[in-house]
């Protein structure tokens, strides 16, 4: 079955030090990868995605991320945190085959420090 | 352009009783999904809509029902409400041929 890991419950950075949030998943086929961020109280804002091509992928806010197929990986990576970036980050597999699925980690929520 | 949009945005309901969430999707798609996201958790795939049919669903029993409408708007109905029911739902809408989904702000829904 399909599923979607990431390790780091809790993360916390200083403003300014760099991040990267992990990612593992598990999929037979090519999957489609998405990094969604949720601020508090609200709905899922799409920071990047990976379909196909150029494994490095650049977002929103700075965001980047890296798929690596030997160790079904897509980590989110920022080189220098804000304190704007505190909110929680899913990690999420769509399905090939014609429908857009997605399947979702628990969440790593980050927490920055001043 | 206005983004997916869900109604209402809280809700508290109490056991046994029956619930309808709303959601507009952004303009120009014509599929949406429904997501479960309980407190601490990813979100869950409920179902998804596309041309007014259920094309797909997720591991929910049949007390979680929904509807497509012409204008591709859709609801989630949850009918005999259980406190495990209590959760944000989000409905996301999407291109059919494109893997892509927009998400709007949810619904907090409150059984007691």
């Amino acid at each position: 079955a399909q599923s979607v890991t990431q390790p780091d419950i809790h993360i916390t950075v200083s403003e300014g030090a760099s991040l990267e949030l992990r990612c593992n998943y598990s999929y037979g086929a090519t999957p489609y990868l998405f990094w969604y961020v949720q601020s508090p109280g609200q709905g899922l804002q799409l920071l990047l995605k990976y379909f196909s091509g150029d494994t490095l992928v650049q977002g929103i806010k700075g965001f980047e991320a890296e798929f690596k197929r030997s160790q079904s990986s897509f980590n989110l990576r920022k080189p220098s945190v804000h304190w704007s970036d505190a909110a929680e980050y899913f990690c999420a597999v769509g399905l090939s085959g014609g429908y857009n699925k997605l399947i979702f980690g628990a969440g790593t929520r980050l927490a920055v420090h001043p | 352009d206005a983004g997916v949009t869900q109604s209402p945005t809280h809700l508290i309901k109490t056991r046994g009783q029956q619930v309808t969430l709303r959601c507009s999707p952004k303009s120009g798609h014509d599929t949406v999904s429904w997501y479960q996201q309980a407190l601490g958790q990813g979100p869950q795939f409920i179902f998804q809509y596309y041309e007014e049919e259920e094309r797909q669903r997720g591991n929910f029993p049949d007390r979680f029902s929904g509807h497509q409408f012409p204008n591709y708007s859709s609801e989630l109905n949850v009918n005999a409400l259980l406190l495990g029911d209590s959760a944000l739902y989000l409905c996301a809408s999407s291109r059919s041929a494109v893997n892509e989904q927009f998400f709007g702000p949810g619904t907090r829904l409150t059984v007691l």
